[in-house]
């Protein structure tokens, strides 16, 4: 069973609001991650956990904040996010993060809009 | 760093009749490929993948070529379906110590007319 469980599935937040998304995943996979997509584009990296630490941040602004409190959860906290913000994002997960060729599963994504 | 160009930008076939998808990448360090199959409103699904050690892969109807002198590799579909309407990416992951990366080319909007 490859899954990964986001929630929630959509959220409309202001500007002053201070908000979270959530991610789970059972498959024992050690490494999970945050992708953002806007709309027509690719998956854009913005952070990788490794065995629960943070070992990606691809200068992604501070108000974006991944915490990843056990194997099987990953959260973004949100706070002071502008417009520009609204995107769907991703979460996703693999075995292990050192070396390549690690399968790497998405879910379904939490749509944001910043209003 | 590694950069992945995709094409066609969208690609419209008739039902029963063949797709294919190409990609070239710029860093031949680079040794797994997967393709990534995006329907609207849903996140990436892996529909295939290919690592740098094979130049062919199948799965029923998908099948994935890598031409690693080229740094070259394409998508297949043979016999498409409606249900096969979806974007379609291709990734490279350049070789990393540390850490698992993929780069995602820029997608192809793949549409099956009945």
């Amino acid at each position: 069973d490859t899954e990964v469980t986001q929630t929630p599935k959509h959220l409309v937040m202001g500007m002053t609001n201070k908000k979270s998304l959530k991610c789970e995943q059972h498959m024992g996979h050690r490494a999970m991650y945050w992708y953002k997509q806007k709309a027509k584009k690719p998956p854009e990296l913005m952070f990788v956990y490794s065995y629960e630490k943070l070992s990606i941040n691809e200068s992604v602004p501070s108000r974006f904040s991944p915490e990843c409190p056990n194997s099987s959860l990953l959260n973004l906290h949100l706070h002071a996010l502008q417009p520009e913000d609204s995107a769907l994002y991703l979460c996703a997960s693999s075995q292990k993060s050192g070396g390549s060729g690690n399968t790497i599963y998405f879910g379904e994504g939490s749509w944001l809009t910043v209003v | 760093g590694e950069n992945v160009e995709q094409h066609p930008s969208t690609l419209s076939v008739q039902e029963g009749d063949s797709a294919v998808i190409k990609c070239t990448y710029s860093d031949s360090a680079s040794n797994y490929f997967p393709w990534y199959k995006q329907e609207l409103g849903k996140g990436p699904q892996l529909i295939i993948d290919i690592r740098s050690n094979v130049g062919e892969k199948k799965d029923q109807r998908i099948a994935v070529t890598l031409n690693k002198t080229a740094k070259h590799f394409s998508l297949h579909i043979t016999e498409t379906q409606p249900e096969d309407s979806a974007v379609y990416f291709c990734a490279a992951s350049p070789r990393m110590d540390s850490s698992y990366k993929l780069i995602f080319g820029s997608g192809t909007r793949l549409l099956v007319r009945p």
